[in-house]
Formats: structure tokens, sequence, C-alpha cells
């Protein structure tokens, strides 16, 4: 099975901040990565797929980059909104596998 | 509006069986495959299992494999999770979320909580 190792696990930032996300896999993954965005007492949304590739809804402050073993999802100016829980997901094979999550907690 | 709709979750004890059930609408159900993911309280997501469209293939997480049976009713627009021989560990929230094949899951539930206690 593929590992996906997240890091870190918690953040502090402030609004305003660019910060960066890491997930790296076990074993190339192409670019079958997704990263979803949950708040507290939701159902986590999808916010990229395919590695780079924002959801309708996803302001053009997020983005995601990385291929094979080693992906990113860096916001580049932090919203009040933005203070949530990210995952990262791998769905290369079965079974599909998240990392640990990254919760951004306000500074 | 593409909507997903869990019940079926209560407290129940170890050993026991329930039966989850996940109500589909807005969308064209019997052409996406469909998930159960499962969040253990104040932890992270972790997938269960994956139905294909047809319900022809069926993948399951080890930790599950063998007790939790994943099924779906196209006629009825509705998927299931069957799950047996309940373990404190299975206590979560269950999610169901739709494929999007090459996206990931971009549609789902607002959860129902499996409770699994003496």
């Amino acid at each position: 099975d593929i590992q996906m190792t997240q890091s870190p696990s918690t953040l502090s930032a402030s609004v305003g901040d660019r910060v960066t996300i890491t997930c790296r896999a076990s074993q190339s993954i192409g670019s079958w990565l997704a990263w979803y965005q949950q708040n507290p007492g939701q159902a986590p949304k999808l916010l990229i797929h395919k590695a780079s590739t924002l959801e309708s809804w996803v302001p053009s402050r997020f983005s995601g980059s990385g291929s094979g073993t080693e992906f990113t999802l860096t916001i580049s100016s932090l919203q009040p909104d933005d203070f949530a829980t990210y995952y990262c997901q791998e769905y290369h094979g079965y079974p599909y596998t998240f990392g640990q999550g990254t919760k951004l907690e306000i500074k | 509006q593409v909507h997903l709709v869990e019940s079926g979750g209560s407290v129940v004890q170890p050993g026991r069986s329930l039966r989850l059930s996940c109500a589909a609408s807005g969308f064209t159900f019997s052409y996406y495959g469909m998930h159960w993911v499962r969040q253990a309280p104040g932890k992270g997501l972790e997938w269960v299992a994956l139905i294909s469209y047809d319900g022809s293939n069926k993948y399951y997480a080890d930790s599950v494999k063998g007790r939790f049976t994943i099924s779906r009713d196209n006629s009825k627009n509705t998927l299931f999770l069957q799950m047996n021989s309940l373990r404190a560990e299975d206590t979560a929230v269950y999610y169901c979320a739709k494929e999007l094949t090459g996206f990931g899951m971009n549609v789902w539930g607002q959860g129902t909580s499996v409770t699994v206690s003496s």
C-alpha cells in the first residue's frame, strides 16, 4: 500500500502569510493527488485534483504542485476562511490513502 | 443540486451489526463509483471502501476487509455499508462520497455517526 506523509501536522500563521503544506508518497503516484479542505464539524471539500487543478470554487491564492512522490499545497496570502484542516489523498490505486492532515491555525 | 445524505448511524455494542445508507440526488447515480470514508473523533480521514458504478468491483481498506460490505441499489440511487462484527475502533463519522474519475471525491455527504460501545 502507498503511504502518504503530510507535514507539518499543525501550522500557525497569520492573515496575509504565505504557507506551504507538503505531502510525500512512499512510491510514485504520478499526478494522482487530491487536496481536501475540512472545516470543524463539516465534511471535507475537494480543493485540488490531479495535483494542481483547482476546483471551480477555490480562490486563486491556492495552488498545488508536484508529481511523482513530492507534492505541495500553497496558500499565497492567508484569509480568515482558510484556517481549516487540509488533507492530501492519493488515488493512484487501492486503497486510496489520505495524509494525516495539517491543521492551519491562527497565530 | 448534487446531494448525498447518509443515515443509519447509531450507538451499537461491540460485535453487533449496523447498516448505513447514503441517498443520492441531483446526478445520475448509476454513472459513478462511490466511496465510504470515516473519521474517528479528533482524528484524520480514513478511506473505507469503494464500489464501481455498476457494483461489479469493490475495494476495501484492510482494517474492514471481511467485516464490512459495500453495495448499491442503482434503481433507488442509494449506497450502503453493511458493518458486521463492529469494534470500538470503528467508532467514527462515516461519510459517503462520489468519485469523479481522475478527480478524486468531488461530492461528500454530511456524515453519520457510529459509536461502538458497551
